[in-house]
């Protein structure tokens, strides 16, 4: 298995821009979650889906974020309109059990 | 909801001395608790974890003890290696049901001096 795959890896918007992350999960893992990495606020948890389902976005910062997961093999994280403040290293992770989870290589985004 | 707050932030030690990067989880109900390794941009992967109804766990060099008592959780290195410099991050989760919460502490910059 390849792991979890991101992409891209790297974003570099301008302000106001829609920008659409995505994620494949390992085979067979029925938890997907989204995590932010900045260096002020560490890795903080955005949302995570349990087959398919959101189950808590209480991480969600704002209506500007929104996530979905249309199938066990795909998700997207989406920023409308982006901001400066969103700039960050985005990770996608997913686990068999919700315990170990296992981390993409992350999507650097930078919005200009 | 949960805390998790690590120390230290930075830790130096010379090449083959041990480290101990500590942790404190606020919610008793928390019931796993993971170590991740992240290396300069890169992602941050999963080195060893404990369940609660373990004391302690060891995989070679690296050994994890857990007190639920005292709700602290540590991460000790022995024998340090440069190639163990990165930045160590603890969680704690809850598993209930389908829910789960994995909480992360800020992480410590682990820096081996050769």
């Amino acid at each position: 298995d390849a792991g979890v795959i991101q992409s891209p890896r790297h974003e570099v918007t301008e302000m106001g821009q829609e920008v659409t992350l995505r994620c494949k999960p390992i085979s067979g893992h029925d938890y997907l979650f989204w995590y932010r990495q900045t260096m002020m606020r560490g890795l903080e948890l955005l949302i995570y889906f349990n087959n398919n389902v959101p189950i808590d976005d209480s991480g969600m910062p704002e209506d500007r974020f929104s996530a979905k997961m249309p199938n066990a093999s795909f998700s997207t994280l989406k920023i409308q309109p982006s901001e400066p403040r969103d700039s960050a290293v985005y990770f996608c992770a997913s686990s068999l059990t919700g315990s170990e989870a296992f981390f993409g290589q992350g999507t650097r985004l930078t919005v200009v | 909801g949960e805390n998790v707050e690590q120390h230290p932030s930075t830790l130096s030690v010379q090449e083959g001395d041990s480290a101990v990067i500590k942790c404190t989880y606020s919610d008793s109900a928390s019931n796993y608790f993971p170590w991740y390794k992240q290396e300069l941009g890169k992602r941050p992967q999963l080195i060893i974890d404990i369940r609660s109804n373990v004391g302690e766990k060891k995989d070679q060099r690296i050994a994890v003890t857990l007190n639920k008592t005292a709700k602290h959780f540590s991460l000790h290195i022995t024998e340090t290696q440069p190639e163990d410099s990165a930045v160590y991050f603890c969680a704690a989760s809850i598993s209930s049901g389908s829910a789960r919460q994995l909480t992360f502490g800020s992480g410590t910059q682990l820096t081996v001096l050769p």
